[in-house]
């Protein structure tokens, strides 16, 4: 059963770069034509898609965030990463990874980290 | 404000059934595909529902998700004590040009 798991710094900086790492287990990053987002969740607000990469290295942003997301695959580590630099406050939320598909389709989600921006 | 809207709180007693509303527009629920998502806090996200009304292996036939015009629904019968929790809709939106969530329901089982 495929699984994913984030990891990362928990305490970032204002005006630094958020990095965050998503393990996926139980099956490869590599097979079955989906793509790999990132999403989040600021306290008390609703859930923000950030964006996907597919194993290819083709990606796509919420335009949004676009100026300021990085997403990258590691097929030989079977996992991917987010970068969010310039970060503020208003970046404070907890994190999660998902198997994407169709506009919409997360399945399945890690658990997330929460991420919290402060100097 | 989110995209779509949804009611901040529902509640039903054991047993019963529930229906939790999304309200959207045409660029989004009225031309896309609707998914469902449960979330309990501190756990994965869980995909509940997807293409309006399709269940994923898995989920209980007690979920059930339809759509008309530019409103979608979910619906759970038979409620359960752990059925308690956040529930969200979310649909690609054609003008944004990303996905959007709605701001979620709380379930509440009296």
């Amino acid at each position: 059963q495929l699984q994913l798991q984030e990891s990362g710094s928990g305490l970032v900086k204002p005006s630094q770069t958020l990095s965050l790492t998503c393990a996926v287990s139980g099956g490869s990053i590599n097979s079955g034509g989906y793509s790999w987002s990132w999403l989040r969740q600021p306290p008390g607000k609703g859930l923000e898609w950030i964006g996907y990469s597919y194993s290819s290295g083709s990606t796509y942003f919420n335009p949004s965030l676009k100026s300021r997301v990085t997403i990258s695959v590691d097929r030989s580590k079977n996992q991917f990463s987010l970068k969010l630099s310039s970060v503020t406050a208003a970046d404070t939320a907890v994190y999660f990874c998902a198997r994407s598909g169709d506009g919409g389709w997360f399945d399945p989600w890690g658990q997330g980290t929460l991420v919290t921006v402060s100097s | 404000q989110s995209v779509l809207t949804q009611s901040p709180s529902a509640s039903e007693t054991p047993g019963q059934r529930v229906t939790i509303s999304c309200s959207g527009s045409s660029s989004n629920i009225g031309s896309r595909f609707v998914y469902w998502y449960r979330h309990l806090p501190g756990t994965a996200p869980k995909l509940l529902i997807y293409r309006d009304n399709q269940r994923p292996s898995g989920v209980p036939d007690r979920f059930s998700g339809s759509k008309s015009g530019t409103s979608a629904s979910l619906a759970i019968s038979g409620l359960r004590s752990d059925d308690e929790a956040h529930y969200y809709c979310a649909v690609w939106d054609d003008s944004l040009r990303t996905v959007v969530f709605g701001g979620g329901t709380k379930l509440t089982v009296l």
